[in-house]
């Protein structure tokens, strides 16, 4: 089956502007989350979704960052005012269970580049 | 809090040969411990996890990893590597509440022929 999709794959920014990264999970998948992969910081936990709400927030870096899922499916994450430490890659994965035996399924990662 | 240290930040194998992969982890109750691959410009995929029950867990693409409590330690191993391999390997715990993945900072594997 279809696997959890991210879009764009790449985007480019100037500093300053606001992006919005997609995520589509696995259909049926009812947990989601994002993490963000950088050079200096590694692989990084930024949000959890169970079904639409967010009972997790703790690794959003800062209020520039937030995350809205809707209809127990897609999931976007903004981020406001680009600024250079941003750019990494943005992954998304979801998994069928809401414990700590759900697996995840992560998808290919958006590469965001602020300029 | 969770945390995973992943000692060997690069390690070269000759193709055939064995191969061991360490992780140590910290928490404070009983773990769920996961090893993840990512070649070059992919996403990450589970190789295997540990939830309870047996300490020795199979996974695919003929890898295995020992869970040790005394140690706390979550191994990777493989008896043959191949040259398709070679990719970057991540050991993560997670919570029993939400499965929030801590990583450690994954381990760079090169097979030379």
């Amino acid at each position: 089956g279809a696997g959890v999709s991210q879009s764009p794959s790449n985007k480019v920014t100037e500093k300053g502007k606001d992006v919005e990264l997609r995520c589509d999970p696995i259909s049926g998948h009812t947990a989601l989350y994002w993490y963000r992969q950088s050079l200096g910081q590694g692989l990084e936990f930024l949000i959890y979704f169970q079904g639409n709400s967010a009972p997790d927030k703790s690794g959003l870096p800062s209020d520039r960052f937030s995350a809205e899922r809707t209809g127990g499916s897609v999931s976007t994450l903004t981020i406001q005012r680009t600024q250079q430490e941003d750019s990494a890659v943005y992954l998304c994965a979801s998994s069928p269970h809401d414990g700590g035996e759900g697996e995840q399924y992560f998808g290919p990662g958006t590469r965001l580049t602020v300029t | 809090a969770q945390s995973v240290t992943q000692p060997d930040i690069h390690i070269t194998v000759s193709e055939g040969a064995s191969l061991e992969l360490r992780c140590n982890y910290s928490y404070g109750a009983t773990p769920y411990l996961f090893w993840y691959v990512q070649s070059p410009g992919q996403g990450l995929q589970l190789l295997l996890k540990y939830f309870s029950g047996d300490t020795l867990v199979q996974g695919i693409k003929g890898f295995e990893a020992e869970f040790k409590r005394s140690q706390s330690s979550f191994n990777l191993r493989k008896p043959s590597v191949h040259w398709s391999d070679a990719a970057e390997y991540f050991c993560a715990v997670g919570a029993w509440y939400g499965n929030k993945l801590v990583f450690g900072a994954g381990t760079i594997l090169r097979v030379k022929s």
